[in-house]
This record gives C-alpha cells, structure tokens and sequence, in this order.
C-alpha cells in the first residue's frame, strides 16, 4: 500500500534553532500535501496546504514566515519550523493525497518536536 | 466553515462488548465525505471507515460500522465484539471539495477497551 515516510520521528533543539522535518511518498506521486499539527490530547489542526510546485496555503493564525513548506517535487515535501521557541513544540503530521490514489490520504508517522 | 463535533471526549467498554462513538457536523454541502481514523498510542493515523455523503448504504468494515443519518447530519461508529487493539483515540473527519479536500477533524473519543 501507500507509505509517506516522515523524519525526523522526534527532534529536540534549542530555542532559536531551525528544525527541518520531512515527508516523502515512496511509491506513489503525492498532489497535495497537507501539514497538521496535534498538540497533546487534542484533534489534529490543518496548518497548511501544499500542491508540487506551488506556494503553500497557509490556515488563518499560521505564520507562513515561521513554518516554511517546500513541496519541490511530487514525492517530497517538508516544513521548516525557524527560530523555533518553546511554544512551538508539538507533534506535526503530514498527509499526503495522489490523484493516482482516488484522493486517499497516506499520513506520516509524525515528528514529535521538542524546543528547549 | 465546517465543524465536526465528538461529544465524548472518553468511552469505555468490555472486551466482545459493543460501543458506539457519536459524531454530528454542520456543513451547507451536500458532496462531501466523512471519515473515522484511529489513533493508537503509536499516533500514526489509521483509517478505520469512510462514507461518501451521496450513499444512502451505511458504510461497513469488518467489526466496525456506521449509521449515517444525512438529515440529521449524524455520523456515529459502531465498534462490534471489541478488542483490547480497538483501545486509541477515535477521530471523525469531514471533508468535501470546497475545503481543499482537507480532512476537517473532530476532537476525537478516547476509547478504553477494559478484559
């Protein structure tokens, strides 16, 4: 079946430091990418929506500055998190869509990102 | 915007027992889809069912269904013969294309599978 592999699964760095984390489809071509963050005992929030190619779409709230998204090919996409603080540990989720695939989604398995 | 709501935020139920988890949402579409993930303590995403709003059939998988009540924009799973793997939070989710084809969740249930 489908696979999106995501790394790093988890990631501690200091507060002020960029954090690069990334989501590639193995053996499939992912159209859109979708970008989620889940902070601990809560739902899954959209941060931003990413199609190949194209500049990403970022929620309301979501700094577009702090959380860059790159989505260069169809097989890779990442979120870099900058001048990360505290506040921004969490756990980010990445979810993929192929056109191929009948517009189902294949997740990640997450990276748990802790700012010390 | 759409909202998907899971009123509890906690079930609980006997191994071969059943439960059921409640979710409503609000939307003015009406070609949309609705999901129910799983989450283990692992927190990878797993997808347990899915039912296209234009299907009037309740969606079926195995040990887990649902009854979709479009009226009433009702989306409950029904999880049968319980097992302690069926124990993780639970999300419904919403998506239709005029969201970007975005999965809009819910707060999610967490279930607790008790031998």
């Amino acid at each position: 079946g489908a696979v999106v592999s995501q790394h790093p699964s988890w990631v501690i760095c200091k507060s002020g430091t960029s954090v690069k984390i990334e989501c590639r489809s193995l053996d499939f071509q992912a159209t859109t990418m979708f970008w989620y963050r889940q902070f601990p005992k809560q739902s899954l929030m959209l941060m931003a929506t990413s199609n190949e190619g194209s500049k990403a779409t970022y929620e309301q709230g979501v700094e577009k500055d702090k959380f860059l998204i790159n989505h260069a090919s169809l097989t890779l996409s990442t979120l870099t998190v900058t001048s990360a603080h505290p506040e921004d540990s969490s756990f980010y989720i990445c979810s993929a869509v192929s056109r191929a695939k009948n517009y189902g989604y294949t997740f990640g398995s997450g990276t748990r990102l802790t700012v010390v | 915007a759409q909202t998907v709501t899971q009123s509890q935020p906690e079930m609980s139920v006997q191994e071969a027992e059943t439960v059921t988890l409640s979710c409503t949402y609000d939307t003015s579409e009406s070609d949309y889809y609705l999901f129910w993930y799983k989450q283990p303590p692992s927190r990878q995403m797993i997808l347990v069912i899915r039912q296209e709003a234009y299907k009037q059939q309740n969606a079926t998988e195995n040990r887990f269904s649902v009854n979709f009540q479009k009226a009433a924009k009702s989306f409950s799973l029904k999880i049968s013969d319980s097992q302690l793997g069926d124990a993780a939070m639970y999300f419904c989710a919403y998506r239709s294309a005029m969201s970007g084809y975005a999965l809009n969740f819910g707060k999610g249930t967490s279930l607790l599978v008790t031998p």
